[in-house]
C-alpha cells in the first residue's frame, strides 16, 4: 500500500536550517509529482512547494520562495524539503502529499504523510 | 493568486441531518479543454492528516461513503453530507489545484448539534 513517511522535524532557532525527508513506498515514486503542505498550530492548510515527477519543474509559495528548496532522489524514493533562514511563522506540521495521477502536475492530493512538526523558536 | 473562501466557518448539525458547506474561488477553476473543475475537498480529524473526499468537484475518492457528495462548477462549489454520522465530525477544506500557488479554503468545522 502507498506510504509516505516524513522525518527530520524538530526545534530550530530563528535563522537556522532544517531538512525534511519523505520516504515513499508502495507505488512508483518516479511517476508522481509531489508536494509539501504545512499547517501551523490550530490553523488551516497552506501549500508550500511542488516538484514534477521527474524533478524538471518546481514551484513555491511566495512565503517560502528563496528560503526553501524541494527536491527528490529517485534511487532513494525520497522527497526532501530543505528549509533555510527559518522564521517563527514557519512553525507548523509539514506534510508531504502525492498527486492523484501519474505523470501529471495539476491533480488533487490522494495520499498524505502523517506529518513532521517543525518548531522555530529561540 | 486564487483566493478560496469557505462558508460557514463552523456548523452544528443533528445526527442524520444534512450538512452543507460552500466554497467559492475568486477565479474560475474550470479548465475549458477538459471541462473539469480543479476543486477538491478534504476531511481532517484532530491529530490526523487530511483525507481526500472529492476531486474534480464531484468525483468521490475510492472508499468514501456515498453520503458525501460534491457539486458546482467554475467558481461556486458545495460539499454535502446527506445524513450526518458521528464519525463525520471534522474540519473540511476545499482546495483549488487549477494553478499554483495551490490554495485552500479556511476550513469548516462540523459538529453534532
Amino acid at each position: 500500500q502507498v506510504q509516505l513517511v516524513e522525518s527530520g522535524g524538530g526545534v530550530v532557532q530563528p535563522g537556522g536550517s532544517l531538512r525534511l525527508s519523505c520516504a515513499a513506498s508502495g507505488f512508483s515514486f518516479n511517476n508522481y509529482a509531489m508536494h509539501w503542505v504545512r499547517q501551523a498550530p490550530g490553523k488551516g492548510l497552506e501549500w508550500v512547494a511542488f516538484i514534477r515527477y521527474d524533478g524538471s519543474r518546481t514551484d513555491y509559495a511566495d512565503s517560502v520562495k528563496g528560503r526553501f528548496t524541494i527536491s527528490r532522489v529517485k534511487s532513494k524514493n525520497t522527497l526532501y524539503l530543505q528549509m533555510n533562514s527559518l522564521r517563527d511563522e514557519d512553525t507548523a506540521v509539514y506534510y508531504c502529499a502525492r498527486v492523484g495521477n501519474n505523470w501529471g502536475d495539476l491533480y488533487h492530493f490522494d495520499y498524505w504523510g502523517q506529518g513532521a512538526l517543525v518548531i522555530v523558536s529561540s | 493568486d486564487i483566493v478560496v473562501t469557505q462558508s460557514p466557518d463552523s456548523l452544528a448539525v443533528s445526527l442524520g441531518e444534512r450538512a452543507t458547506i460552500n466554497c467559492k474561488s475568486s477565479q474560475s477553476v474550470l479548465f475549458s479543454s477538459n471541462n473539469k473543475s480543479y476543486l477538491a475537498w478534504y476531511q481532517q480529524k484532530p491529530g490526523q492528516p487530511p483525507k481526500p473526499l472529492i476531486y474534480w468537484a464531484s468525483t468521490r475518492e475510492s472508499g468514501v461513503p456515498e453520503r458525501f457528495s460534491g457539486s458546482g462548477s467554475g467558481t461556486d462549489f458545495t460539499l454535502t453530507i446527506s445524513r450526518l454520522q458521528a464519525e463525520d465530525v471534522a474540519v473540511y477544506y476545499c482546495q483549488q489545484y487549477h494553478v499554483t500557488p495551490l490554495t485552500f479554503g479556511g476550513g469548516t468545522k462540523v459538529e453534532i448539534k
